[in-house]
């Protein structure tokens, strides 16, 4: 299986809800990365959180990190309907590469 | 200025082919990376290169060979090209330090026919 799963894989929600994505990891970390893909685009680097933290704020992104279960979480709040696209969780390995997990494709209907 | 270009966008060819994807960056950063995704999203690293280290994941097949004419550039050449080549290729940078963020191409979709 995959290092740095998300959960769910897909999700749909109405623009103004708030929208959280999970992700798990296997290995030890420095930190870990949440990256967006717009469709048929690059990733953008949207936040990372380092392993000696909690929590991490940005806009309306919120970032939590649990390193003793191994596990992440996105929330977006008050979404909108710009907001659509698959977001990934990665973590940092040897050389600098990023292991990424499945992604979650979040829909935000207008 | 685009800080990450990949050409071309779109590569079209017949299995056992050779082919080359160009990545340019003008960041300045002192790392650069391919990676692969598949049908499903999934993405997986498939080097990491700077003017010191190519770190290979053990899973590529040695048809594939980064090259770098200059720290600028990190081109992925493809040898006998399979069908399970095909995918969406990322070149992206970063520096290794305190950010460890990384920048990402647009892409290049290859189809193996």
């Amino acid at each position: 299986s995959q290092q740095g799963e998300e959960d769910p894989q897909a999700l749909s929600i109405q623009e103004g809800e708030n929208a959280t994505m999970n992700c798990s990891y296997k290995t030890s970390i420095n930190n870990l990365q949440w990256y967006r893909q717009n469709s048929g685009r690059g990733l953008v680097h949207l936040i990372l959180i380092r392993s000696n933290e909690r929590e991490k704020h940005s806009g309306r992104l919120r970032v939590t990190l649990d390193t003793s279960k191994k596990s992440s979480s996105l929330l977006i709040t008050a979404s909108r309907a710009a907001d659509t696209a698959s977001y990934f969780c990665a973590s940092l390995s040897r050389g600098n590469m990023l292991t990424f997990g499945g992604g979650t494709r979040l829909m935000v209907k207008p | 200025d685009t800080a990450v270009s990949q050409t071309p966008k779109y590569l079209v060819t017949q299995m056992g082919n050779d082919k080359s994807i160009k990545c340019e960056q003008n960041l300045g950063h002192d790392t650069m990376y391919w990676y692969k995704q598949d049908s499903k999203k999934f993405l997986k690293i498939m080097f990491s290169y700077n003017n010191k280290e190519l770190i290979i994941n053990e899973t590529v097949p040695n048809r594939f060979s980064p090259k770098s004419p200059d720290k600028a550039h990190l081109n992925l050449h493809i040898n006998s090209l399979e069908l399970g080549d095909s995918a969406v290729y990322f070149c992206a940078t970063g520096t290794s330090g305190s950010t460890d963020t990384q920048y990402f191409g647009p892409g290049t979709r290859l189809t193996v026919l």
